[in-house]
């Protein structure tokens, strides 16, 4: 089946720790991207991806890092400079490397919480 | 930057009656926009997708409308069913530093009862 994994399904930080959440794809996608939900907001971008090797900040990319070294991976990692990080994590992906547009496919998503 | 806003944010109707799901977003210059469903806990998964030049998409039960110049686009459910019961979110797609990005309204709770 093609589709988008995330894993965990839920994470628990601990104060000063860094986590990193996973987001897996078999879609063949080349742009992915990472979004954070709060409870009565909209999704928020926080990194996206539109080619191997490279990724841009989107609106609140602060206390957060990316890597893209493959095509069908993309990890977060919420660093301990994220002083609120409790949110539902949603990674999404889409076809084009040029990102016109297309149709973003998402994964389930990881809900992070804090000790 | 873009704000989208959806009213109402919560909407619960009898089983059968029709659903007219409404967002607006402030910077009339976008590529296209979508329709998602989110269901409780869950991804969001894509509804429709409507070009920027169209002025409606249809999918099964479901019909959008875009009106560009005055930033708004309905969401039609025709004949709802318990199973419609989610949450649906607008998304306008944006050029931004020559990037496409989305920016999302926070949803329409949807609760359809049997």
């Amino acid at each position: 089946d093609g589709g988008i994994t995330q894993s965990p399904k839920y994470l628990f930080r601990k104060e000063g720790q860094n986590v990193t959440l996973s987001c897996e794809q078999n879609l063949n996608h080349d742009a992915m991207y990472w979004y954070r939900q709060d409870p009565g907001q909209g999704l928020r971008l926080i990194y996206y991806s539109q080619i191997v090797n490279d990724f841009q900040k989107g609106d609140i990319a602060e206390g957060y890092s990316v890597s893209r070294e493959k095509k069908e991976s993309f990890p977060l990692t919420v660093t301990s400079a994220q002083k609120n990080p409790t949110a539902f994590y949603l990674c999404a992906s889409s076809v084009a490397k040029t990102g016109r547009g297309e149709t973003q496919y998402f994964g389930p998503g990881t809900r992070l919480l804090v000790l | 930057k873009q704000e989208v806003t959806q009213i109402p944010a919560a909407l619960s109707v009898p089983e059968g009656e029709n659903l007219v799901l409404n967002c607006s977003f402030t910077d009339s210059a976008i590529y296209n926009l979508q329709w998602f469903r989110q269901d409780p806990g869950k991804g969001l998964t894509s509804l429709l997708l409507i070009q920027s030049s169209q002025r409606e998409q249809t999918s099964g039960r479901l019909n959008a409308s875009l009106d560009k110049s005055s930033g708004r686009s309905t969401l039609y459910i025709a004949a709802s069913q318990p199973g419609d019961s989610a949450t649906y979110l607008c998304a306008p797609n944006r050029v931004e530093s020559n990037d496409y990005k989305l920016s999302f309204g926070a949803g329409t709770t949807v609760t359809v009862r049997a």
